[in-house]
């Protein structure tokens, strides 16, 4: 079955840039129809939708990070990424990747989560 | 961006009870609306998408309605699993947006 599952440090400083990866097994990215996707959750808080990729590397990004992240996809290491820059601590939070079926919004297989914490 | 808005915030129940949570778009979302149940610790499970179609495997218990901006999740008869965060979610545009969630406890 398709899995997920996210990979990064679990600790950033402030200024510095956050690095995840979300390693993809069960489906290829390269197939297609399928919408790559970052969401992130703060502490005790709700779910934010940070953006999406496509395996053409077609990004739509949330307005309100966008000017700070970008999303990648390596077809041939079947895994996708978001580096977010400038983390403060209002960047702290769990961090997941998602797959969006062709619809893209529709987010039916989730990764496990990974805990991100900014601070010095 | 489309706010998505649920009521209550948070419920208490009992096994055996019909709970229904409702979603309201500040704007119309036509039938994007996807629902989620997330447990402590745990990642989101995709509950039902396109308003009311069951994801595979999601109990028959489960039901969506609604259209345009006010939707509905229902519960006919609470189980224990079902003790849970649950949380509405438009795909009509992005950004993609969640409701703030409600807290079903017993």
């Amino acid at each position: 079955q398709v899995q997920l599952r996210e990979s990064g440090p679990g600790l950033v400083q402030p200024s510095q840039t956050l690095s995840l990866v979300c390693s993809v097994s069960g489906a290829s990215i390269a197939r297609g129809g399928d919408y790559w996707t970052w969401i992130r959750q703060h502490p005790a808080k709700g779910l934010e939708w940070i953006g999406n990729i496509y395996h053409t590397g077609t990004t739509f990004y949330n307005p309100s990070l966008e000017n700070r992240m970008t999303l990648s996809v390596d077809t041939s290491k079947n895994h996708f990424s978001l580096e977010l820059t400038s983390v403060t601590a209002a960047d702290t939070a769990t961090y997941y990747c998602a797959r969006g079926r062709a619809s893209a919004g529709e987010l039916d297989i989730w990764g496990q989560g990974t805990p991100v914490t900014v601070s010095s | 961006d489309i706010q998505m808005t649920q009521s209550p915030s948070s419920l208490s129940a009992s096994v055996g009870d019909r709970v229904t949570i409702t979603c309201r778009a500040s704007q119309s979302v036509k039938r994007h609306l996807n629902w989620y149940q997330q447990k402590p610790g745990k990642a989101p499970n995709f509950l039902i998408y396109g308003v009311s179609t069951l994801q595979n495997g999601v109990p028959s218990r489960f039901s969506g309605g609604g259209s345009g901006t006010d939707f509905t999740l229902t519960i006919s008869s609470l189980q224990p699993d079902d003790f849970a965060t649950y949380y509405c979610q438009q795909s009509y545009s992005t950004p993609y947006t969640f409701g703030q969630g409600t807290r079903l406890e017993i």
